[in-house]
C-alpha cells in the first residue's frame, strides 16, 4: 500500500525557535511537495522537489526552506518560526499527475 | 500564474441529491484536472482526473471538462452523508512543472 508518512503529527513551538517537519514516501516518487493549509484558503505551495538536492521554490518559500538527501525523504525547516507561520503543513509526491498526501502535521507557533 | 477559482464556497444538500461543484482556471494550456476530498482532520486524496475534454464517470461520481470555456465540475448522483467534506478542485500549468494549483475549496455537507 502506497504510503507517505509525517513527523511527527502535532508540534508546538515558540516564536523564534527552530522547526523541523520531516516527510517520507514509499513509492519511490521523484518529485515531493510542501504545502500549507489555513482555513479558507485551499493548499498553498511552498516548495517542490523533483529529486535529490533538486529544489524549487513554491508560491509561498519565504521563511521556509527544505532538504532533500534521499528520494524517499524531504525535510521542511522552519529557521525563527513565527506566529504567522500557525497551520496545518502537508507533505506530499506524486506520480502521473496525481498526488499523495501525508497525514499532515499541525504546528502551532506561540 | 494559474488562477484557480471555486464555486459555491459551501453546500448544503439533503441526502439523495445530485450535487454540483465548479471549477474555473486560467492557463489553457493546462492538461490535468481533479478533484480531490478531503474529511475532516483528514489529509486531501485524489478522487477523480481528467486529461481531455468530455466526461468521466465513476460509480457516482462524474467530472466533466470544457478547456473552451476554462470551466471543470464535479457532480456526485445520489449524494450520501459520508459525501460530507471538502472538495478541493487542481490544474496543472501548461509549463508542465509537476506543480498543481489548488482552487480554496468547497465545503459539502450532506444531511440525512
Amino acid at each position: 500500500d502506497m504510503k507517505v508518512t509525517q513527523m511527527p503529527r502535532y508540534l508546538i513551538k515558540r516564536m523564534g525557535e527552530n522547526v523541523l517537519l520531516e516527510c517520507g514516501q514509499d513509492m519511490s516518487h521523484e518529485t515531493m511537495y510542501w504545502y500549507r493549509q489555513d482555513p479558507g484558503l485551499g493548499l498553498q505551495l511552498i516548495y517542490i522537489s523533483y529529486d535529490v538536492d533538486s529544489n524549487s521554490e513554491g508560491d509561498i518559500p519565504k521563511g521556509y526552506r527544505v532538504s532533500r538527501k534521499k528520494r524517499e525523504h524531504f525535510s521542511l525547516i522552519l529557521d525563527s518560526a513565527k506566529t504567522n507561520q500557525t497551520s496545518v503543513y502537508f507533505c506530499a509526491s506524486s506520480s502521473q499527475g496525481e498526488q499523495y498526501f501525508g497525514p499532515g502535521t499541525r504546528l502551532t507557533v506561540l | 500564474q494559474q488562477k484557480v477559482q471555486q464555486s459555491p464556497e459551501s453546500l448544503i444538500v439533503p441526502e439523495g441529491a445530485m450535487t454540483s461543484l465548479n471549477c474555473t482556471f486560467s492557463d489553457s494550456a493546462s492538461q490535468y484536472f481533479a478533484w480531490y476530498r478531503q474529511h475532516s482532520g483528514k489529509a486531501p486524496k485524489a478522487l477523480m482526473s481528467i486529461f481531455s475534454n468530455g466526461e468521466k464517470e465513476e460509480g457516482r461520481f462524474t467530472i466533466h471538462l470544457n478547456k473552451a470555456s476554462l470551466h471543470f465540475s464535479l457532480h456526485i448522483r445520489d449524494s450520501q452523508p459520508s459525501d460530507s467534506a471538502l472538495y478541493l478542485c487542481a490544474t496543472n500549468t501548461g509549463a508542465n512543472t509537476g506543480k498543481l494549483t489548488f482552487g480554496h475549496g468547497t465545503i459539502l455537507r450532506v444531511h440525512p
